[in-house]
C-alpha cells in the first residue's frame, strides 16, 4: 500500500464547480508534487513544493491552484475546469532535490471527470 | 524531439522470454536515470535506478550509455506479473533543483 494518501479517489464535477483534491504523507518528505496523467500517456508535472514553498509551476492554468499548508499536506484547488482537464491527478513526495535517488512515492491518484 | 523517447510497444512475449526495452534522452546534463513500473490504473513505482556501470536486481538488468544518451532495461525469464508499462525517467537539472522527465512508457504483455 502506498504511503501517500489521496482523497477523493474519484471526483465528478461541473465546469462551474469548485472542488479540492487532497494529499497527505507522513514519511518526512519535504518535497511534494502534483502530476496530471491522461490515458496511455506518461505523468506530466504540474507543480513542485520544496520545504512548503512553490518551486516549480509548469505554466499550469490558473484554474488549478496548489496549496501546501504544512510539510505533510498538499492540496489542489479546482475552479472553472474544462472537460479536457479530466485525467488522473497524482500526488507524489520525495526528499528534496530528487536528483540522487530519483524515488518519487506516488499516491493512488484522484480520477477527475469534468462534465 | 521529445526529452525522453521510448518505443511504446506493446511487447507481447511468452512466459520465460527475455525482453529488452530501450530509451534515449536529449539532455546531456542529466545525471540520474531510472525505470519506473506502472500497472494498469495504478500509480507509478520505482523499479530500479540506472548506473553507468550497469546494475542488476534479480531478473532485471539496467544499462546506461552516457555517450549515446541511451538507457536499457532487460527482463529475463518473464513472468505473467511483469505485465505492465515501463517508464524511462531522467532527471533534468533546473536552476536550483531537478525535475523528473517521464518517457511515454513501453507496454509489456506476458502471455501464458
Amino acid at each position: 500500500d502506498t504511503e501517500v494518501t489521496q482523497t477523493p479517489k474519484h471526483l465528478v464535477m461541473g465546469m462551474t464547480n469548485k472542488k479540492s483534491l487532497k494529499c497527505e504523507q507522513h514519511m518526512g518528505h519535504r518535497a511534494m508534487y502534483w502530476y496530471k496523467q491522461k490515458a496511455k500517456k506518461p505523468p506530466e508535472l504540474m507543480f513542485v513544493y520544496s520545504y512548503e514553498k512553490l518551486s516549480i509551476n509548469e505554466s499550469v492554468p490558473s484554474r488549478f491552484s496548489p496549496e501546501c499548508p504544512n510539510s505533510s499536506l498538499l492540496n489542489l484547488h479546482l475552479h472553472a475546469l474544462q472537460p479536457e482537464d479530466s485525467a488522473l491527478y497524482l500526488c507524489a513526495s520525495s526528499h528534496p532535490g530528487v536528483g540522487p535517488t530519483g524515488e518519487l512515492f506516488f499516491g493512488e491518484g484522484s480520477r477527475l471527470t469534468v462534465l | 524531439r521529445k526529452e525522453v523517447e521510448q518505443d511504446p510497444g506493446p511487447f507481447n512475449v511468452p512466459e520465460g522470454a527475455t525482453v529488452a526495452f530501450n530509451c534515449t534522452y536529449s539532455n546531456s546534463a542529466s545525471q540520474s536515470f531510472f525505470w519506473y513500473r506502472q500497472d494498469c490504473r495504478k500509480e507509478p513505482k520505482l523499479l530500479m535506478s540506472v548506473y553507468s556501470s550497469g546494475n542488476e536486481d534479480g531478473r532485471f538488468t539496467a544499462q546506461l550509455n552516457r555517450a549515446s544518451q541511451y538507457i536499457s532495461l532487460l527482463i529475463r525469464d518473464s513472468k505473467l506479473s511483469d505485465s505492465a508499462t515501463y517508464l524511462c525517467v531522467v532527471n533534468k537539472p533546473m536552476d536550483s533543483s531537478y525535475k523528473l522527465i517521464f518517457g511515454s512508457g513501453t507496454r509489456l504483455l506476458v502471455r501464458p
